[in-house]
This record gives structure tokens, C-alpha cells and sequence, in this order.
């Protein structure tokens, strides 16, 4: 089965802008989506499709994807968007199935 | 609106079996596939399987395979994950989550989510 890689833990300064990575052969295949996951909470859509937000996601989160990366940006990081992300797509290797990345843990110095 | 509501945590012993259950209300059950994900303590997502809520197929991660069931009932809106067989590091949330496409575009997404269930196992 395929794998997703993201680093585990990235920071930002208040009000700058961070990218967040996500690695792996099934996004040459299917785009990601991603989600946002504070302590206690259930995942949130924030991101899926080429660059497409759910309603009540600020517009300072955006994707991009180019190869076998995908990317979640967050511009003007605040510091409720503190929290672990993670990013899915399809598995491409023919199973059927479904793959996360491992996390990325962001903190908003 | 749309939303997932899941059964209450549950406490098992080595070697049980656990069904949790997660009600959809506010769209058409049997026109979206529902997955589930779990979550150990302190570490992140991992997929376990969909249910086709309108023919009942399902698909498993492969290292479930024989330990899961995914089923449906359709007069109550209602898809379960049973695990059996359960170990201690199987402790963990539970999540349902509607499954979203865009055609065949490759576009797939999971929203929303139930509010997860905690499973415990230990004897």
C-alpha cells in the first residue's frame, strides 16, 4: 500500500505564512485533502480537490499539489490554527483503500 | 445539517468484540460511502475500511482483514464497525466519516466526521 509522508512538526511566527508537506506516490494519482485536528476534537475538512475550501474555512488556507506533493498554506497564521494536520488521498496502489499522512504538528509562536 | 452522531465509549476485555455504531442524518444515507478511522492515543489517523451503504460492499485495510465488519441498516440510517478479537493496542478513538467525491476527477474528501467513539480495551 502506498504511504504518505509530513514532517511532524513545523512553527510559525504570528501573522507569517507556513507550509505544510505532505509526500507520496498516490498523489500523482488523486489529489489530497486535509484536516485539521485540535486536541479532543475531531478532524475538520479544511482542504480538498486543486484548492477548494468547505464554507466556515478561512481563506487564509490553501493547497497546492505539483507531483507527489501536496501542500497546505496557511497565510497570516493565527494562533487558533494551532493544531495537528493531517493530509489523505486515495491509495493508488489498487487495494481500495484509503492512506493518511503521519501528521504535522504546527505551533503559532 | 449534515451530520454523524456515534454510540458512547466502551470498555472491553482482551479477546471481546466491540460494534460502534454512527447515525447520519441530514442527507441521503445510501448515497455516500462511509469510512472508518481510528486514532490511538497520541497518534494520528489511520484508515480502516468503507462501507457502500446502499449495496452493503465493503473494503478493508489489509491489516484488519478478518478482524473487521462493516455493515449497514438503511431503515435507520445507521452504518457499525465491529472489531473483534480486540488487544490492548487496540485502544483507541473510533471515527466515522462521509466520504465526498468529485466525479472521476480523483477528488476525494472525508466531511464530516462523527464525533468519535473511545474504545478501551483492558483486562
Amino acid at each position: 500500500s502506498s504511504e504518505l509522508t509530513q514532517d511532524p512538526a513545523v512553527s510559525v511566527a504570528l501573522g507569517q505564512t507556513v507550509r505544510i508537506t505532505c509526500q507520496g506516490d498516490s498523489l500523482r494519482s488523486y489529489y489530497a485533502s486535509w484536516y485539521q485536528q485540535k486536541p479532543g476534537q475531531a478532524p475538520v475538512l479544511v482542504i480538498y480537490g486543486k484548492n477548494n475550501r468547505p464554507s466556515g474555512i478561512p481563506d487564509r488556507f490553501s493547497g497546492s499539489s505539483s507531483g507527489n506533493t501536496a501542500s497546505l498554506t496557511i497565510t497570516g497564521a493565527q494562533a487558533e490554527d494551532e493544531a495537528d494536520y493531517y493530509c489523505n488521498s486515495r491509495d493508488s496502489s489498487g487495494n481500495h483503500g484509503w492512506v493518511f499522512g503521519g501528521g504535522t504538528k504546527l505551533t503559532v509562536l | 445539517q449534515v451530520q454523524l452522531v456515534q454510540s458512547g465509549a466502551e470498555v472491553k476485555k482482551p479477546g471481546a468484540s466491540v460494534k460502534v455504531s454512527c447515525k447520519a442524518s441530514g442527507y441521503t444515507f445510501t448515497g455516500y460511502y462511509m469510512h472508518w478511522v481510528r486514532q490511538a492515543p497520541g497518534q494520528g489517523l489511520e484508515w480502516m475500511g468503507r462501507i457502500n451503504p446502499n449495496s452493503g460492499g465493503t473494503n478493508y485495510a489489509q491489516k484488519f482483514q478478518g478482524r473487521v465488519t462493516m455493515t449497514r441498516d438503511t431503515s435507520i440510517s445507521t452504518a457499525y464497525m465491529e472489531l473483534s478479537r480486540l488487544r490492548s493496542d487496540d485502544t483507541a478513538v473510533y471515527y466515522c466519516a462521509r466520504e465526498q467525491k468529485y466525479g472521476s476527477s480523483g477528488w476525494y474528501w472525508f466531511d464530516p466526521w462523527g464525533q468519535g467513539t473511545l474504545v478501551t480495551v483492558s483486562s
